[in-house]
Formats: structure tokens, C-alpha cells, sequence
């Protein structure tokens, strides 16, 4: 029963272009959502956060929009560079709880 | 500031082996994390130490894994007799507190049972 999904394994995006990368979820007791990035050999890191109280949060070139009666978030990436090829997990934790559910990622490859 | 620190970063053994992982979290983190990776999935919480103590077990294998964090700080996972399912990457994380909204990976240490 997976709670977190990346429907998508793979995103091909010419640089300077958007890169849109979808995450589904079906507990609607999660209330906070991470999204963390991922280079070969290397452990995952955070990138960025929504609470459910929100519905879009920014940090530079990275954006996350939450649609929770969609049950459903979305990260953007603009414009893309070359270094942003890597697998991007979306992550949820539900209230009152403190484990981290992750996708099963997706793949993201920029371009140049 | 140092990030978390995995030893050793691969490992191969036969089934019915055992194998142990060790980990160092960010200095005056008190939460750690083990995490298993398979293939193609997202990682899996596998235990969660808050200081010393285990907050969260519920997804470890106790017929065969065992984790422990004497002391607060460094913690060793173990696999014992390892199965051919158990190979997978496993990562150690660690946040400053249970409910830090962020935690740091280390670059995990990869298993492979045959």
C-alpha cells in the first residue's frame, strides 16, 4: 500500500526550461511534506518543505504547490540547469507522527 | 560541519552471514535514523533513536536486525543471518530533534547478500 507516489520514474527538460515533477499521496493524515534530492552514491538531501497549512512555498528557483483536496503537490524547478539532473523523492509525515514516508522517486534529467 | 558519517560504503557478503553498519550523526543531533533502500523504491524507516533511547521500531525486522545507540551518539545496525531481499542501500540520517522538520543523510552503505 503505497501512500506517497511518483507516478513518473523519469522527467527529460531542456535546460532553462520548467521542470514539473508530481507526488500523490492517499493518508489525509499527513500534514507535512518534504521533497528531497538525490545524486549517485550520495545520501538524500533536503531540498524543500510545505506545510498542509499552506498551499505554495518558494526558495529560489525551487517552488512547491500543495492541492490537499487533490491530495496532491507538485515541485517546480525554473529555469532547470544541468546540475538539478538527479532523483527528487517527495516525502509526507503525518500529524502527530514523526516517520518520513517517501515515493518511490523520479528521475530528473536536464538537458543542456 | 561534518555530515553524517557511514562505514563502509559497500559491502558483499553470502546469506546466512551477518553484516553491521556503523554510523556517526551530525555532532549535537539527538535524533538518528535508519533508512533500507531497495532498488527502486524510496527509503524505508527502519528504527528512529531519540538520544539512546527507540522511538520508533515498528518496520524493523527483529527476527534479524538489531540496532543499537549506546551512548547518544554513534549507532550500529545489524543483519544476522542476512537474507537475499536485505541487499539494498542502507542510510543513516540524523535531525536535531524527533520532530525536525529536516534530516541529514549520509551517503549510505550498499549491501549486496548472495
Amino acid at each position: 500500500d503505497q501512500q506517497v507516489k511518483q507516478n513518473s520514474p523519469s522527467l527529460s527538460v531542456q535546460e532553462g526550461r520548467i521542470s514539473i515533477l508530481n507526488c500523490d499521496y492517499t493518508n489525509s493524515m499527513f500534514d507535512y511534506f518534504l521533497w528531497y534530492k538525490k545524486y549517485p552514491a550520495e545520501g538524500p538531501t533536503f531540498l524543500i518543505s510545505i506545510s498542509s497549512i499552506k498551499d505554495k512555498n518558494e526558495d529560489g528557483r525551487f517552488t512547491v504547490f500543495l492541492n490537499k483536496s487533490a491530495k496532491h503537490l507538485s515541485l517546480h524547478i525554473v529555469p532547470s540547469q544541468p546540475g538539478d539532473s538527479a532523483v527528487y523523492f517527495c516525502a509526507a509525515r503525518g500529524a502527530g507522527s514523526y516517520q518520513l514516508t517517501f515515493g518511490k522517486g523520479t528521475k530528473l534529467s536536464v538537458i543542456p | 560541519e561534518a555530515g553524517v558519517a557511514q562505514s563502509p560504503r559497500y559491502k558483499i557478503i553470502e546469506k546466512r552471514q551477518s553484516v553491521a553498519f556503523w554510523c556517526n550523526p551530525i555532532s549535537g543531533h539527538a535524533t538518528l535514523y535508519w533508512y533500507q533502500q531497495i532498488l527502486g523504491q524510496g527509503p524505508k524507516l527502519l528504527i528512529q533513536f531519540q538520544n539512546n533511547g527507540v522511538v520508533d521500531d515498528s518496520q524493523l525486522p527483529k527476527d534479524r536486525f538489531s540496532a543499537e545507540r549506546l551512548k547518544g551518539v554513534d549507532s550500529t545496525l545489524k543483519i544476522q543471518p542476512a537474507k537475499l531481499e536485505d541487499s539494498a542501500v542502507y542510510l543513516c540520517a540524523s535531525s536535531l530533534e524527533a520532530r525536525s522538520n529536516e534530516q541529514y543523510f549520509g551517503p549510505g552503505t550498499r549491501l549486496t547478500v548472495t
